[in-house]
């Protein structure tokens, strides 16, 4: 069975802290996303990587695929409340000839003004 | 564009009732999917439709749910005899293509109380 496994689960912060997020997982991955889900709404896809090693920055937010595609990071600079939310990593992995589109567990973070 | 967009946003049943909940998905999509989400956790998938057939339906959790999906475009989960721990987020996303495509876009959900 592949799982994604986060971590934290909870993370409570001050406004201005940096964090990093973690999405790790003993199988590999051709791909890996990061999603954001508000309360009340669906996740909003925030970035997809695909290749190991690869790094993207989205203003504040910078992601990392591990060299292997097995683990990935996000990492958020000077954390706002407008940063609180549910964070989602996903994944599409290969098992048996059949590809499997996995979500990981969530953290759940919280910025305090 | 429309995104995608789920009915009912909130529904409340009572125990041994059946419900529909719709999916119509981002015009053009191929691929659709229907999730879970249980109060603060994550999201269980329950099944994928690739055109109007569905490839993998592993998520189901019993017989009493299934789910269709016609003309390649709107997709209904229905769930009978519901019970309470069927009380979750129903959520539903497409995509542009198929597995291992990536980048799902998701609807606001439907939030099913059995009562």
């Amino acid at each position: 069975t592949q799982l994604l496994e986060q971590s934290p689960q909870f993370l409570s912060i001050q406004e201005g802290e940096n964090l990093t997020v973690y999405c790790n997982s003993s199988s590999v991955f051709s791909s890996l996303q990061w999603y954001r889900q508000e309360p009340g709404e669906g996740p909003v896809l925030l970035v997809t990587v695909v290749t190991g090693g690869e790094v993207k920055k989205l203003k504040r937010l910078t992601f990392q695929f591990g060299d292997a595609r097995k683990d990935s990071s996000l990492h958020i600079t000077a954390a706002q409340p407008g940063d609180t939310g549910l964070y989602l990593c996903a994944g599409t992995a290969r098992t048996s000839g059949t590809y499997k589109y996995i979500f990981g567990t969530g953290t759940r973070l919280k910025v305090l003004a | 564009g429309a995104g995608v967009s789920q009915s009912p946003s909130n529904k409340v049943t009572e125990k041994g009732k059946d419900v529909e909940l719709r999916c119509d998905p981002i015009s053009g999509h191929t691929a659709l999917y229907w999730y879970r989400q249980s109060l603060g956790q994550g999201l269980e998938f329950l099944i994928y439709f690739q055109g109007n057939s569905a490839p993998d339906k592993s998520g189901l959790p019993s017989d009493r749910f299934s789910a269709e999906r016609t003309g390649g475009s709107v997709s209904t989960l229905t769930i009978q005899r519901t019970q309470q721990e069927d009380s979750a987020v129903y959520l539903c996303a497409s995509s542009r293509s198929p597995p291992p495509a990536y980048e799902q876009y998701f609807g606001p959900g439907t939030r099913l109380t059995v009562t």
